[in-house]
């Protein structure tokens, strides 16, 4: 069985655009999660879509959104970049939702690395 | 203040020798995951502990969920130069005002001499 994919793997972007990174589950998951990765601040909760629906949600500003299709995959927005968007973007799925034991093991993806210059 | 600490922080050991990493939740853990992170990629899962005192493991690694579920341990035998990278322990689900999140540790970087 396929693993996570994301895409693109590298981006370079500079102050003020936007960006669009996606994300592909392993099949049969329905949860997308997307976190924020910084030598600073470490591994960071962006949010989790489940059944198209936005479920739980970390502490991000609003520049910072996401969406989940039909098929499970899911793309995160970042628009107005930042120098502080800089980061590695992960993306993990798993069977259930957040809170359901047994199938919210997260599988993560090999990430997309942003550098906003 | 971090809700999951892990120490140490960083690790070198010779080849050949154990080692342990610990993992210290300021809440009771209802699940407990430990992956391991190469440099500037995904993470890889390495297993779930869900119940106190439950103990699993993974060729030479082996992870602990202690009784009273607020700390994990995991422990590596006859360390190998391919145990090398970051070790991230993470707690779900993990409540605050009704809405769960995964939340993880600040990692630890292990380096394994030859």
């Amino acid at each position: 069985k396929a693993g996570v994919t994301q895409t693109p793997r590298y981006l370079i972007k500079t102050r003020g655009q936007q960006v669009t990174l996606s994300c592909s589950p392993i099949s049969g998951h329905r949860s997308v999660s997307w976190y924020q990765q910084t030598p600073g601040q470490g591994l960071q909760f962006l949010f989790e879509y489940f059944s198209e629906t936005q479920r739980n949600k970390g502490n991000f500003p609003g520049r910072f959104s996401g969406r989940q299709f039909s098929n499970s995959r899911s793309e995160m927005n970042v628009s107005t970049l930042e120098l502080g968007d800089s980061a590695l973007y992960l993306c993990a799925s798993s069977l259930g939702l957040a809170g359901v034991l047994g199938t919210d093991t997260q599988y993560f993806g090999p990430g997309t690395r942003l550098t906003v210059l | 203040s971090q809700e999951l600490e892990q120490s140490p922080q960083s690790l070198i050991v010779q080849e050949g020798k154990n080692l342990t990493i610990n993992c210290t939740s300021s809440k009771t853990l209802y699940g407990l995951y430990w992956y391991k992170q190469k440099y500037g990629e995904g993470l890889i899962f390495l297993m779930m502990l869900q119940k106190g005192g439950e103990e699993k493991s993974h060729e030479k690694i082996t992870a602990k969920l202690d009784e009273k579920k607020q700390q994990s341990s995991l422990h590596i035998t006859a360390s190998q130069p391919s145990h090398a990278g970051i070790y991230l322990c993470g707690a779900s689900p993990w409540s605050t005002s009704g809405t769960y999140k995964y939340i993880f540790g600040t990692g630890t970087r292990l380096k394994v001499l030859a």
